[in-house]
């Protein structure tokens, strides 16, 4: 069966350090891979969205960047983090366009 | 901008009546319409589906409706249930391209 692993769960970091956030996914291949943003009251905000490796689909521009090195990872980073960067990030999985969604069990950053 | 919203943030239902969530969306190139269900600090679940060429979707107490001219989809709990009480999300998709909208938190009252 399949599942995904993102970590670390929770994660308090200074303003201006890096970011690294990992999400991995077994038991399938050649997924679509998704980044999802939560604020604090808000909706979940798509960031980045890949189709395969080394291709990476910006939504929204910011501070953040996003990387596919191998098909089944998915990583979010920054270089220098802002206090706005907080929030509970999610990455997701889905094969095809007209199916489910998987969704890790997110990683709560808090910038301070 | 926001292609996917849900205008009621929250929502408040007896036990056993039904509960009705509404989605409201701008893309007509959505072609795939999806509710999730939400709890703190957890990643969504998946609820429910529905393909643009259908107006209806059942599956137990879970019903999604459909209606592309108006752009509207709707999530209708029948019974609802206590365990119901979480934060739900539509979601639409077309290709590759997944968002969701703001969510409403459904509480049921015993």
């Amino acid at each position: 069966s399949q599942t995904i692993h993102q970590w670390p769960a929770t994660l308090v970091q200074p303003v201006g350090s890096p970011l690294s956030l990992e999400c991995t996914v077994e038991g399938t291949s050649n997924p679509n891979l998704y980044w999802y943003r939560q604020a604090a009251g808000r909706g979940l905000q798509l960031l980045f969205y890949s189709v395969g490796i080394g291709q990476i689909s910006s939504e929204v521009p910011q501070n953040l960047s996003a990387s596919r090195p191998q098909d089944r990872q998915f990583i979010l980073s920054s270089k220098k983090l802002l206090l706005s960067d907080s929030g509970f990030y999610l990455c997701a999985w889905r094969i095809g366009t007209d199916t489910e969604a998987f969704f890790g069990q997110g990683t709560r950053l808090t910038v301070v | 901008d926001q292609q996917v919203k849900q205008n009621s943030p929250s929502l408040s239902v007896q036990e056993g009546r039904i509960s009705i969530l509404n989605c409201d969306y701008t893309n007509s190139m959505f072609d795939y319409f999806l509710w999730y269900k939400k709890y703190p600090a957890e990643g969504p679940t998946f609820l429910i589906s529905i393909s643009s060429i259908k107006d209806k979707n059942e599956d137990g107490r879970f019903t999604v409706f459909l209606n592309k001219s108006a752009k509207h989809l709707s999530l209708h709990i029948v019974p609802s249930q206590p365990g119901d009480s979480a934060v739900y999300f539509c979601a639409a998709s077309v290709s590759n391209q997944f968002y969701f909208g703001t969510g409403t938190s459904l509480t049921v009252i015993p």
